[in-house]
C-alpha cells in the first residue's frame, strides 16, 4: 500500500535533549513537508523540501532541523533550542511537476505526538 | 489578523442534521480551496478540493467558494456519527514555484445519535 508513515507515534523528550521524528513515503512524491499542530491552531509549516538535498524554512523553523538525503525520507530533529516542543507533528508529501508544486492534495502521515517531560 | 479564520467550535448536532462549516480569508490571491477531515489523533485527509469560485458536490458533501466575499463553506447533509471529526479549511495562491497551504484552526464537529 502506498502512503506516508511516521514514527514513533508517541515520543517523550527530556529537557535539553534532541529528538528525531521519522517520516517515510512510498508515493514517489518529490515535495515533503513538516507541520506542527497545537490545540486551537491550524497547521503551521516548519520546513519543506521540493527535491532531494534541498529544503527551505517554513514559518516556525527556529529550534528545528531537517535533512533530505533520499526522496522517500524527510526526518525532523527537534533540538534543545526549541523552547516549547510539546505538540502534534505531521509530515506530508505532494506530487510535483518539474520545479513546480502542483495544486494537488498533500497526503498526511498519522502524526507523532511529542511531549516534553 | 490571521490570513484564514475558522470558528473552532465545538459544533454539536443530532444525526441527520445539515451541517455548515465556514472559513473567511483575507488574501485575495487565494485560488485553491480545500477541506480536510481529521479524526482524533490521526493525520488530516482531503475531503474536497475546489479551484476558484463555485460549488462542488461529492455525495453528502458540498463545498462552496465565494471569492467576492472571501468566504468558503462546507455543507454536510444527513450527518452521521462517523462525521464526528475536526474539519480544516486550507487554501493557497499562485506564488511562483511553491504554493504554500494556509490552514484554518479547524472546527470540531460532534454528531450525536
Amino acid at each position: 500500500d502506498g502512503g506516508i508513515t511516521q514514527s514513533p507515534k508517541y515520543l517523550f523528550r527530556k529537557e535539553g535533549q534532541n529528538v528525531t521524528l521519522s517520516c517515510e513515503q512510498n508515493l514517489n512524491h518529490d515535495a515533503m513537508y513538516w507541520y506542527r499542530q497545537d490545540p486551537g491552531q491550524g497547521l503551521r509549516l516548519i520546513y519543506y523540501s521540493q527535491i532531494v538535498n534541498d529544503f527551505q524554512k517554513g514559518d516556525i523553523a527556529e529550534g528545528y532541523s531537517v535533512s533530505r538525503e533520499k526522496k522517500e525520507s524527510f526526518p525532523l530533529t527537534v533540538t534543545s533550542a526549541q523552547k516549547n516542543p510539546t505538540a502534534f507533528y505531521l509530515c506530508a508529501s505532494q506530487r510535483t511537476s518539474g520545479n513546480t508544486v502542483l495544486h494537488n492534495e498533500q497526503f498526511f502521515g498519522p502524526g507523532t505526538r511529542l511531549t516534553v517531560l | 489578523q490571521k490570513e484564514v479564520e475558522q470558528d473552532p467550535g465545538p459544533l454539536s448536532v443530532p444525526e441527520g442534521a445539515i451541517v455548515s462549516l465556514n472559513c473567511t480569508y483575507s488574501n485575495s490571491a487565494f485560488q485553491y480551496f480545500m477541506w480536510y477531515r481529521q479524526y482524533s489523533r490521526k493525520g488530516p485527509e482531503l475531503l474536497m478540493y475546489t479551484y476558484s469560485s463555485g460549488n462542488k458536490e461529492d455525495g453528502r458533501f458540498t463545498a462552496q467558494v465565494d471569492k467576492s466575499s472571501k468566504y468558503i463553506s462546507l455543507f454536510i447533509r444527513d450527518s452521521q456519527p462517523s462525521d464526528s471529526a475536526t474539519y480544516l479549511c486550507a487554501m493557497s495562491a499562485l506564488t511562483g514555484g511553491y504554493n504554500k497551504l494556509i490552514f484554518g484552526a479547524g472546527t470540531r464537529l460532534a454528531v450525536h445519535p
